[in-house]
């Protein structure tokens, strides 16, 4: 399978920071990107896509980047807050198939 | 229903059990997927299915997994001869694929297996 690979395991941030959780993928071929957050005990949830022709997509509080020349994927959360607490996942998908990365953990500190 | 369900939430089962698993997706999506996810780790795809195409298979660990999804609906996962390293949340997602796109994963909660 591909492997899609978190930068960093772990990521603590204040109330009210920013946060910015990395993610590498290997398959140039992927075309369809998406970011999961799962809280414990649950499965995961969606939270914002992006699709290879775009470079940039923001939602209501984050904002997804994309650069398709080093293979890389972020999420950038604004004014983190605690229920934003939880395991982030990126997928990345060339065709029918979704491969996802090991997660980050967010904790948020009030 | 509104949101892809899963049965049972939790299961116990012995060594050397089979088990199944359901997994109900959302009304008209066509593309239903079997992860794996043991504690602390990422997804492991086992298994794929789309509307009438042959499931693709390529991610069961071995010949004791098996899975079929029936009117092209509810889909069940079997595990035979369970072994405590089955032990993980196995989760269920379907998809609506449309028009040659993959659109979002939605994921159901879980089963939880535990195997003494």
């Amino acid at each position: 399978g591909e492997s899609v690979g978190l930068h960093l395991p772990t990521l603590s941030v204040q109330e009210g920071d920013n946060s910015i959780i990395n993610c590498a993928y290997s398959n140039s071929a992927s075309d369809y990107f998406i970011w999961y957050k799962q809280e414990s005990g649950k499965g995961p949830q969606f939270i914002i896509d992006i699709r290879s022709n775009m470079d940039k997509r923001q939602g209501q509080r984050v904002t997804v980047l994309l650069n398709k020349t080093v293979k890389h994927l972020s999420l950038q959360i604004a004014a983190t807050q605690p229920g934003d607490s939880a395991v982030y996942f990126c997928a990345e998908s060339a065709g029918n198939q979704f491969y996802f990365g090991t997660g980050t953990s967010l904790t948020v500190i009030p | 229903g509104a949101g892809v369900s899963q049965s049972p939430s939790n299961k116990v089962t012995e060594k050397g059990k089979d088990v199944e698993l359901r997994c109900d997706p959302i009304s008209g999506h066509t593309a239903l997927y079997w992860y794996r996810q043991s504690l602390g780790q990422g997804l492991e795809f086992l298994i794929y299915f789309q509307g009438n195409s042959a499931p693709d298979k390529s991610g069961l660990p071995s010949d004791r997994f098996s899975a079929e999804r029936t009117g092209g609906s509810v889909s069940t996962l079997t595990i035979q001869r369970t072994q405590q390293e089955d032990s993980a949340v196995y989760l269920c997602a379907s998809s609506l694929f449309a028009g040659g796109d993959t659109g979002e994963l939605f994921f159901g909660e879980g089963s939880r297996l535990t195997v003494l």
